[in-house]
C-alpha cells in the first residue's frame, strides 16, 4: 500500500527566507505531482514530476524528484506572502491515475 | 482555467436526504475522478472513471455512486446523507497519455449535511 508523509505540517516563515517541504513515500510510484490550495480553495497545480532525477521550476517554487530514496521536495527560495497556502504532494502507481495524498503543509510567510 | 467545471458550487442538504453533483470536463479528458476533502484534511479518493466504465474506488460504501457520460460529463451520487459528509468533494480529469500527465481540477462542491 502506497503511503505519502508529508512534513513540516505546518510552517511559519518571514519573507526573504529559503525553506523546503519535503514528501516520503512507500513504494514505487509512477507519477508525483505537487499542488496548492489556497483556503476555501480549489487545487492548482504546480508540478508533474516523473523520472529520478526530475527538476522542474516556477518562479520561487521548485521542485525535485529522488525516486531511489522516495523522496520529493518542493523548495521555496526568498519567500513572498503571496505563497502563503497549503501545499500537497500526490502520487499515483501502476498506471491508475488514482492519487494518494499527503496531508499537506500549511505554509505562512510573514511580512 | 483547468476546464473542469463543478456544481452546484455550495449546496445544504437534510441528514437522510439524497445528492447529485456534477462535473464537466474538457473534450478528450476520458478519466475523471472524484475526491472528498474534510476540512483541514487532505484529499481521499472516492473512485475514478474511464470511457463511462468504473476502474477505481476508494474505501468509500456503496451509497457513494458515480456515472460518466460520453459528452465528458459526470455526476456524484451520494444517498442516506450523514453528518460526516460533509466536505468539499472535487472532480478530477486528466486527458490522454499523450496530452501530459497533468490531472486539472475543477472548484468543487461545498456539501454541509445538518
Amino acid at each position: 500500500e502506497l503511503k505519502v508523509e508529508q512534513n513540516p505540517l505546518f510552517l511559519s516563515m518571514q519573507e526573504g527566507k529559503n525553506y523546503t517541504i519535503y514528501c516520503n513515500y512507500s513504494t514505487t510510484s509512477d507519477r508525483l505531482y505537487w499542488y496548492r490550495q489556497d483556503p476555501g480553495k480549489s487545487l492548482e497545480s504546480l508540478f508533474v514530476l516523473l523520472s529520478n532525477g526530475a527538476v522542474k521550476q516556477e518562479g520561487r517554487l521548485m521542485a525535485s524528484l529522488d525516486t531511489k530514496a522516495r523522496l520529493s521536495t518542493l523548495h521555496i527560495t526568498a519567500a513572498v506572502h503571496d505563497l502563503s497556502a497549503t501545499y500537497f504532494c500526490a502520487l499515483t502507481m501502476d498506471s491508475n491515475y488514482q492519487l494518494i495524498w499527503g496531508a499537506g503543509t500549511k505554509l505562512i510567510i510573514k511580512p | 482555467e483547468t476546464g473542469v467545471t463543478q456544481s452546484p458550487t455550495h449546496l445544504i442538504k437534510t441528514r437522510g436526504q439524497q445528492v447529485t453533483l456534477r462535473c464537466s470536463s474538457q473534450s478528450g479528458h476520458n478519466t475523471v475522478s472524484w475526491y472528498q476533502q474534510a476540512l483541514g484534511q487532505g484529499p481521499q479518493f472516492i473512485f475514478q472513471y474511464y470511457r463511462e466504465e468504473e476502474n477505481g474506488r476508494g474505501n468509500f460504501p456503496p451509497r457513494f455512486s458515480g456515472l460518466q457520460f460520453p459528452n465528458y460529463s459526470s455526476e456524484l451520487n451520494v444517498n442516506a446523507l450523514e453528518l460526516d459528509d460533509s466536505a468539499l468533494y472535487l472532480c478530477a480529469s486528466r486527458g490522454p497519455h499523450t496530452s501530459g500527465n497533468t490531472i486539472y481540477f475543477g472548484e468543487g462542491s461545498w456539501l454541509t449535511v445538518v
